[in-house]
């Protein structure tokens, strides 16, 4: 089955303890992103990777990294978390980006709470 | 900068229609429409590219306006099941920018 594939899918830390959030697509996807979801904001994106060689800033990138060593993974890694970065974080490929965009597909969703 | 959709909540009855507005201050490549329901993830629904492409799936239909740079979603004789939060996504001209930007959302509730 095809699919996005995030963990954990919740998960409570405290403030300064470092933390990964893992994501994985079985698609072949070249494109892959982070968004967090917080209420009344919508989707805001973090950081976005065009293919293992590529990766770029997305529009709130202050206090997380990221990785792609190979196509199907894209972890998001959070240093030192602090309490403004509880949310709802999505991952989400597809096939191409750019001018050849496709559907996203998005993973199920991690909620982080760092008290 | 994130588009602006509109109107922010809708509630219908089941059968009745709707628009959901969502426009940008930057010319615009493409549209994207999501719908999320509660706890879950967004789920894709249509691509529009510039051009006015007019594009639909079910009873669901969007329009492209390129030199408004604003896109409609219409949903027509709704159902419960299109209750949920509908997304746009905007990708701008440009070429290099390889960014998909989501509006804030659009809660639309359908009742019996």
């Amino acid at each position: 089955e095809a699919q996005v594939t995030q963990n954990p899918r919740y998960l409570i830390t405290v403030t300064g303890k470092k933390l990964t959030v893992t994501c994985s697509q079985n698609m072949n996807h070249e494109y892959m992103s982070w968004y967090r979801q917080d209420p009344g904001l919508g989707l805001r994106q973090i950081y976005y990777s065009m293919n293992v060689e590529v990766t770029d800033k997305g529009d709130v990138p202050e206090g997380y990294k990221v990785s792609r060593k190979e196509k199907r993974n894209f972890p998001l890694i959070l240093e030192s978390p602090s309490p403004n970065q509880t949310s709802l974080y999505f991952c989400a490929s597809s096939l191409y980006a750019g001018a050849f965009n496709t559907e996203a597909f998005f993973g199920q969703g991690t909620r982080l709470t760092v008290v | 900068q994130q588009p602006v959709q509109s109107p922010q909540a809708v509630i219908l009855r089941e059968g009745e229609d709707a628009v959901i507005n969502c426009s940008s201050s930057k010319a615009l490549y493409s549209v994207h429409w999501y719908r999320q329901k509660h706890g879950e993830a967004p789920v894709f629904l249509m691509i529009l590219l510039k051009g006015g492409e007019q594009k639909g799936h079910d009873k669901i239909s969007a329009s492209f306006n390129e030199k408004k740079q604003q896109s409609s979603l219409y949903l027509t004789a709704s159902q419960l099941s299109y209750s949920g939060t509908y997304f746009c996504g905007t990708e701008d001209s440009g070429g290099s920018n390889y960014k998909l930007t989501f509006g804030k959302g659009t809660l639309l509730t359908v009742n019996p």
